[in-house]
């Protein structure tokens, strides 16, 4: 392997209904992120996970979205409730944290469509 | 303002020729910069990375840092179609916890 990888890589839900998704990082990477990214703009921060610890959530990230990272590997992303709105590719990064860097790598995304 | 901000495009330039990509950052506090590919309907990949100022090769790509005047740059030599994409530069600066803010990437086309 051993690229980050996420499942499900599609997801058409109706407006209302709860979706999750997994991210699977690059082993021994301690760091994974997540990403909403819109047609025409750059991936946006939602939250990041210093192994198992949540410790940054963007304020998009509403009340309806949750994310954990139980044992500090593979991480699901929880959307309640879904809107229109949240219509997006959802990404997820890992990267093997320095003091001062930080590169990330992507995985393949999942796209999520509400009707 | 954005806190990374990129000319949309699109940059058109034929087969052969360099492409010049242009990036600007708001925070001074800003460590490092990358730039990423992204295939339409793909997701990001890491082309580049840079943290000092002056330039970085690899490749047909060089990336150029200039913090003095919050700017960086990617060049792309003897440019192919296959390049044609649009490119991130994203901004990452340790606050708290690293965080990497991304430009809304510039578009490219490399013509045959």
């Amino acid at each position: 392997d051993t690229g980050v990888s996420q499942d499900p890589r599609h997801k058409i839900t109706k407006r209302g209904q709860n979706v999750t998704f997994r991210c699977d990082p690059i082993s021994e990477h301690n760091r994974l992120y997540w990403y909403r990214q819109t047609l025409g703009q750059g991936p946006e921060f939602l939250t990041y996970f210093q192994n198992e610890a949540q410790l940054e959530k963007s304020r998009l990230l509403s009340d309806r979205f949750s994310a954990e990272r139980p044992k500090g590997s593979f991480s699901t992303l929880e959307i309640q409730r879904t809107e229109q709105g949240d219509s997006a590719m959802y990404l997820c990064a890992s990267s093997l944290a320095g003091l001062t860097t930080d590169t990330q790598y992507f995985g393949p995304g999942t796209r999520l469509t509400v009707l | 303002q954005k806190e990374v901000e990129q000319n949309s495009g699109p940059l058109s330039v034929p087969e052969g020729a360099i492409a010049s990509l242009n990036c600007t950052y708001s925070d001074r506090v800003s460590q490092s910069f990358f730039w990423y590919r992204q295939y339409s309907g793909k997701s990001p990949e890491l082309i580049m990375s840079i943290y000092s100022n002056g330039d970085k090769e690899d490749g047909r790509f060089t990336a150029q840092l200039n913090k003095a005047s919050q700017y960086v740059s990617l060049l792309i030599r003897d440019s192919q179609p296959s390049d044609s994409a649009t490119y991130l530069c994203a901004a990452g600066r340790w606050v708290g916890g690293f965080k990497t803010i991304f430009g809304a990437g510039t578009r490219l086309f490399v013509k045959a």
